[in-house]
């Protein structure tokens, strides 16, 4: 079992609706959690950040953590073609910066017009 | 301008030709990591450092090595390079701070190991 899981995609949502993306995570432990989106031949940009279970909202993007059930999740409500990228999850033991940090290996989403 | 930068940006190499990719960021960031990014397999950590003389091991850090002399510099050492360390890599330096821990890349190395 992979230690952090998303759906590989390609994930297609009309222009304008809600995207969902979704993201496992087997460490318990794991105390800190990240959404990085990466366009293609780019170097991955961070999205969000979130540690505390709930919702974190900013701007469009909200990420959900819920600790019990080891998942994160980022949604992006009135999607735009420029939100066509891949969307990375990430997933750190610690509070720390001084710890491992271990990527799923990525949603592809597709805006389409 | 606040940035993480690599070079080179593109490697074509022969197995067992030693080789090192520079980086260098200017944010005086304590915290710095390599990674590669292979196609389906995502980004995974080879070594990162949590300040100078003092670097861990990642997931993958078997046939590579690093140093930090420097707080801005964490060079990537493949002393014996070989075809399985053909990838795209990147390097990244961490900010922390306000509840907040962001991840700068630079802009990646592209090896090709013959």
């Amino acid at each position: 079992q992979k230690e952090v899981e998303q759906n590989s995609g390609p994930l297609s949502v009309p222009e304008g609706a809600i995207a969902s993306l979704n993201c496992t995570y087997s460490d318990r432990g794991s105390q800190s959690f990240f959404w990085y989106r990466q366009y293609s031949g780019k170097s991955p940009e961070l999205i969000m950040f979130i540690y505390s279970n709930g919702d974190k909202e900013d701007g469009r993007f909200t990420a959900q953590l819920n600790k019990a059930s080891q998942y994160v999740s980022l949604l992006i409500r009135d999607s735009q073609p420029s939100d066509s990228a891949t969307y990375l999850c990430a997933v750190k033991a610690g509070y720390s910066s001084a710890s491992k940090i271990i990527f799923g290996s990525g949603t592809r989403l597709s805006i389409r017009p | 301008e606040a940035q993480v930068t690599q070079n080179p940006r593109y490697l074509i190499t022969v197995t067992g030709k030693k080789l090192t990719v520079t980086c260098s960021q200017n944010m005086n960031h304590e915290y710095m990591s390599w990674y590669r990014q292979d196609p389906g397999l995502g980004l995974r950590q080879i070594y990162y450092s949590m300040n100078v003389e003092v670097t861990d091991k990642g997931d993958v850090p078997e046939g590579y090595k690093v140093s930090r002399k420097e707080k801005r510099n964490f060079p990537l050492i493949l002393e014996s390079p070989s075809p399985n360390q053909t990838s795209l890599y990147f390097c990244a330096s961490t900010e922390t701070g306000r509840g907040q821990e962001t991840q700068y890349f630079g802009p990646g190395t592209r090896l090709l190991v013959l």
